[in-house]
Formats: C-alpha cells, structure tokens, sequence
C-alpha cells in the first residue's frame, strides 16, 4: 500500500531557532500533500494543503511566515517552522493521497514530535 | 464551529465483545466518511471508509455504518481483541476534488482482557 515517510519523527529545538520536517510519499506521486497539527488530547487540525510546483494554501489563523511550506517535487514537501517558539510545540503529521482517486483514504507520516524549548 | 463530532472521548469493552464507536456530521455537503485508528506518537491508519451511496461497509472485524438522514455514522468492532486498544478518529471529505479531511476528536478505545 501506500506509504508516507516523514523525517525526523522527534526534534527538541531552542526558542528561536527554525525546524524543517520533510514528508515523502514513497511509492506515489503526490501532487498535493496535506499538513496536519495535533495538540494533546485534540484533533488532528488541518495546517495547510501543499501543493506542487505552487503556493501552498493555509488554513484561517496559521501564519505563512511561520510556518513555510514548499513542495519542490512530486514526492517531497517541506514544513519549517521558523523562530520557533514554546507554543509551537505541538505533533505535526503529513498526509497524501494517491492520485487514482479523490474519495479514497489519506495516508499519514508517522509524525514529527516538536519540542521548543 | 466542528463539523465532525466524537461525544464520546473513551469507550471501555472487554475483550469478545462488540466495541461501537460512534460520530455525528453536520455539513451536508460530505459525501465519504472514514476511520482511522491512532497510537500514541504515531500518524493515524487508514481502517474503513464508506461512500454516502452506501449505507453499510463491512472489511473483517470492522464495519461502518452510516445513516445520512441521521448524519451519523458508527464502527462496530466485532469480536474486540485487546489489540484494538488505542484512539479512533472518523473523518470526512467533502467536494469532488482532493480536498482533505476534516477530524473528531476522537474516542480512545479500551479493550479489557
């Protein structure tokens, strides 16, 4: 099946230094690969959808500028955050979705654990 | 305002028995509804979906049921084995484009040996 890779699966960083994830779809194309956030106890909330070779669109309250998305190649899309701060700590998950289909199951990374200290 | 809701926040059910997770919708505009299953600092598993075409989807142990006029749909778990244990997030899509999916909270499930 389908699988989604993403890089690192935990990273502890200080406050105001920048983090880059990597999401890689591994035997698929993905033209668009979608960001999720995880509080504790929380739902998964969607972040942004990535989409290649273009901007990518962010949901109403995530910032942009902190949260930079690029999605250089058919199987590879980057979230960093940048000038991180403690409140950014937070599980973060890549999904994708095989082509074939629009109404068939997004499949996720295994997350990335953030920590900011 | 969410558009997809888990009431429930845990369930407990020793282990043989049915498990049955339930969730409510409120956009009418969803028209594919799944399940996933999630462990602690691991991505969510994709475990069954179903078309709002249909009304029941049956895969193994699991099957989801959807009731539109309701908007709700349930994941019976039968038998329950100590291995279900972990949280359970329905989610649904909307649009015929790859849009993504918007998520309850989810039920953290307990199977009881």
């Amino acid at each position: 099946g389908a699988v989604v890779s993403q890089h690192p699966s935990r990273v502890i960083c200080k406050s105001g230094t920048s983090v880059k994830i990597e999401c890689r779809s591994l035997d698929f194309q993905a033209t668009t690969m979608f960001w999720y956030r995880q509080f504790p106890k929380k739902s998964l909330m969607l972040m942004a959808t990535s989409n290649e070779g273009s901007k990518a669109t962010y949901e109403q309250g995530v910032e942009k500028d902190k949260f930079l998305i690029n999605h250089a190649s058919l199987t590879l899309s980057t979230l960093t955050v940048t000038s991180a701060h403690p409140e950014d700590s937070s599980f973060y998950i890549c999904s994708a979705r095989e082509a074939l289909s629009y109404n068939s199951p997004l499949h996720f990374g295994n997350g990335t654990r953030l920590t900011v200290t | 305002d969410q558009q997809v809701k888990q009431n429930s926040p845990s369930l407990s059910v020793q282990e043989g028995r049915i498990s049955i997770l339930n969730c409510d919708y409120t956009n009418s505009m969803f028209d594919y509804f799944l399940w996933y299953k999630k462990y602690p600092a691991e991505g969510p598993t994709f475990l069954i979906s179903i078309s709002s075409i249909k009304d029941k989807n049956e895969d193994g142990r699991f099957t989801v049921f959807l009731n539109k006029s309701a908007k709700h749909l349930s994941l019976h778990i039968v038998p329950s084995q100590p291995g279900d244990s972990a949280v359970y997030f329905c989610a649904a899509k909307g649009g015929s484009g790859n849009t993504p999916l918007v998520f309850g909270k989810g039920t953290r499930l307990s199977v009881i040996a």
